[in-house]
């Protein structure tokens, strides 16, 4: 089966301090893999996606988020957390249907930053 | 660059009350989606459209129907409404020959039912 687990449903973090959201899957074969962000009552803006080309991928606004295979992770990291940054973060996994790929979301991770 | 549309932006309705949510792309991709997103549970899929003529039922898809009317758009209406549905809904599309191809997003439904 299919499925995307993202571990934490917060993370606090001070301005200026690193970011790390954690993300796991659980797929049968090679999946596609993606981070969305969501700012308050706005829509979903795509942060960066796996493609294949390489383990470590970089995203928009200084995220990165590296695919382990050992370990089916796909864990989102920014080096310094900026006030802006506060969102709701998804970790978006897509599984094939009837020749279709179906996104299927983990249930969020809302990062806060402190001043 | 339009992107994916959706209408209206909030809606509140009584109890029984129908409505279609209209959703349109102009990115001529084959799928498109309807989720809903509740907190805490992330955005659950209700209904998709792998390509034009056909829908399939996603992981909440009681209570809701879907039509696909062509390539550009694809309604979700809701028959009956129940407070259980109070829920923002999005549309998104994806071109599905590629499977790193991300989804494009509308700007959500707010929907109250009440």
């Amino acid at each position: 089966a299919q499925s995307v687990t993202q571990l934490d449903s917060h993370v606090s973090v001070s301005e200026g301090t690193p970011v790390l959201l954690r993300c796991n899957y659980s797929s049968s074969y090679s999946p596609s893999l993606f981070w969305y962000v969501q700012h308050p009552n706005k829509g979903l803006q795509l942060l960066l996606k796996y493609t294949s080309a390489a383990t470590l991928v970089k995203g928009i606004n200084g995220f990165e988020a590296e695919f382990k295979k050992s370990e089916t992770s796909f864990h989102l990291t920014k080096p310094s957390a900026h006030m802006s940054d506060a969102a709701e973060y998804f970790c978006v996994v897509s599984f094939t249907s009837g020749g279709s790929y179906i996104p299927t979301f983990g249930r969020g991770t809302s990062l806060i930053v402190h001043p | 660059n339009a992107g994916v549309t959706q209408t209206p932006k909030f809606q509140v309705l009584k109890t029984g009350q129908s409505m279609t949510l209209q959703c349109a792309q102009d990115m001529n991709h084959n799928s498109m989606y309807w989720y809903r997103q509740d907190p805490g549970m992330g955005l659950r899929l209700i209904y998709y459209s792998a390509s034009e003529g056909t829908t399939d039922k996603g992981e909440v898809p009681n209570g809701y129907n879907v039509s696909r009317l062509n390539k550009r758009e694809f309604s979700l209406r809701l028959e009956s409404a129940a407070p259980s549905q109070t829920s923002v809904y999005f549309c998104a599309s994806s071109d599905r020959t590629g499977m790193n191809t991300e989804a494009f997003f509308g700007q959500g439904t707010r929907l109250t039912v009440v």
